[in-house]
């Protein structure tokens, strides 16, 4: 059974960081891509970030372009984000999630919350 | 990286049809066959119900089809039931290597 288990989150003031992590069973997790999509509260959803399997190609939303960091590490089964430079508009459930070929987006997480304010 | 258009609210009653819609650009929708729907429940994740415009996913009811036309693309929910009762998102690649979603549709079974 494929599953995905996000942690790190939590609640952190403006300009503060905060590193997310994805934990990955049920699949051979080095032959996939990733993504994190977050949605905040009451709102819609939002593509953040995508890692190829490798981790060699990476591509993020011109939103978090220059604060965020997405990483793998495929030993460990994991997926990361790292957020820098945290605004209140960050504040959001963060979610990972498996990437298929056909550009879809087949398993997530439960997510994780982040809370940014002073 | 403007969020695809989608209706705030739809709504049947158990054994209708319903259609929501999602209204992009020749950049996202009009110009990649690569147009998903995703239904969330509330406090869950979502689920990928279509990819590829009309492709389902093992273990999604055939009561869910997908479609597109130009820039839009479609979910019709046919035979609905209580459980369908949900938010549904549409998402579509939307080139220079970045993805979109819609502003979500919620769906009310009356």
């Amino acid at each position: 059974e494929v599953q995905l288990v996000e942690s790190g989150g939590g609640l952190v003031q403006p300009g503060e960081s905060l590193r997310l992590s994805c934990a990955a069973s049920g699949f051979t997790f080095s032959d996939y891509g990733m993504v994190w999509v977050r949605q905040a509260p009451g709102k819609g959803l939002e593509w953040v970030s995508y890692i190829t399997s490798t981790g060699r190609t990476i591509y993020y939303a011109d939103s978090v372009k220059g604060r965020f960091t997405i990483s793998r590490d495929n030993a460990k089964n994991s997926l990361y984000l790292q957020m820098n430079s945290l605004r209140d508009e960050d504040t959001a459930v963060f979610y990972c999630a498996r990437f298929r070929s056909d550009w879809s987006f087949d398993y997530w997480g439960q997510g994780t919350l982040v809370t940014v304010s002073s | 990286q403007s969020a695809l258009t989608q209706p705030p609210s739809a709504s049947g009653s158990p054994g209708q049809s319903v259609t929501i819609s999602c209204t992009g650009t020749s950049s996202d929708v009009g110009g990649y066959d690569y147009v998903s729907w995703y239904q969330q429940h509330p406090g869950k994740a979502p689920k990928l119900m279509i990819y590829e415009v009309y492709k389902r996913p093992s273990g999604v009811p055939d009561r869910f089809s997908g479609s597109k036309s130009g820039n839009t693309a479609s979910l019709t929910v046919s035979g609905l039931q209580a459980e369908d009762e949900a938010d549904y998102y549409c998402s579509s690649y939307s080139g220079s290597n970045n993805w979109v979603f819609g502003g979500g549709t919620k769906l009310t079974v009356l």
